[in-house]
């Protein structure tokens, strides 16, 4: 059954450090999201990307977090300096086709961050 | 501004016993609504979806929920519960004029006592 990569599923950084997550989607899924979830909370969207193309990132706070897909297939999310507020799972999902079209995401297994 | 509230953060049911987690939304539209289930460090698995049809939907797990528009409601049920259910459930509307991002609540902790 095909899945959602990510990769590390665990990580430890010191605070002022750069660090870097790593998805890849369902094969053909078109649509990515990066999810951010806080302890004792649902995920919150980070950004959108259909194919390479960022399409909502309003809440991804541009002055320390970053991410591309550029090649439209897998993507990469960075954290430069990583403060302890960040301290969360990172979600990554993909979805297959117009969402008008009854399709839904589907979750990778998260990558956990913990700043200290 | 789209909203979802679970309004119990941790329920504990017996073994065998029925299960309801309740949902609540807020969404000027039809809302596509999921439900997920995550255990401990883990990723999010779907358990069901509405999108349109029949309000009664079934999913994996032999859970079901069912969209309540006048209640603006997605309640999910379980009629036995199973030691394995234990996790954390969470209620989310999908919003289609937006791509599909999708809005969570903040999760239902379950507990299953024996």
């Amino acid at each position: 059954e095909a899945e959602v990569a990510q990769s590390p599923r665990y990580k430890i950084t010191e605070k002022s450090q750069a660090v870097a997550f790593w998805c890849d989607p369902i094969s053909g899924h078109a649509t990515l999201y990066w999810y951010r979830q806080i302890l004792g909370q649902g995920p919150e969207l980070l950004v959108q990307f259909q194919d390479e193309s960022v399409v909502d990132d309003s809440q991804l706070p541009k002055d320390r977090f970053s991410a591309e897909r550029l090649k439209g297939v897998d993507s990469t999310l960075k954290i430069q300096p990583a403060e302890l507020g960040d301290s969360a799972m990172y979600l990554c999902a993909s979805s297959g086709g117009e969402f008008y079209l009854n399709t839904e995401a589907f979750f990778g297994q998260g990558t956990r961050l913990t700043v200290v | 501004a789209q909203s979802v509230t679970q309004p119990d953060i941790h329920i504990t049911v017996s073994e065998g016993a029925s299960l309801e987690l309740r949902c609540n939304y807020s969404y000027g539209a039809t809302p596509y609504l999921f439900w997920y289930v995550q255990s401990p460090g883990q990723g999010l698995q779907l358990l069901l979806k509405y999108f349109s049809g029949d309000t009664l939907v079934q999913g994996i797990k032999g859970f079901e929920a069912e969209f309540k528009r006048s209640q603006s409601s997605f309640n999910l049920r379980k009629p036995s519960v199973h030691w394995s259910d234990a996790a954390e459930y969470f209620c989310a509307v999908g919003l289609y004029n937006q791509g599909g991002k999708l809005i969570f609540g903040q999760g239902t902790e379950l507990s299953v006592k024996p």
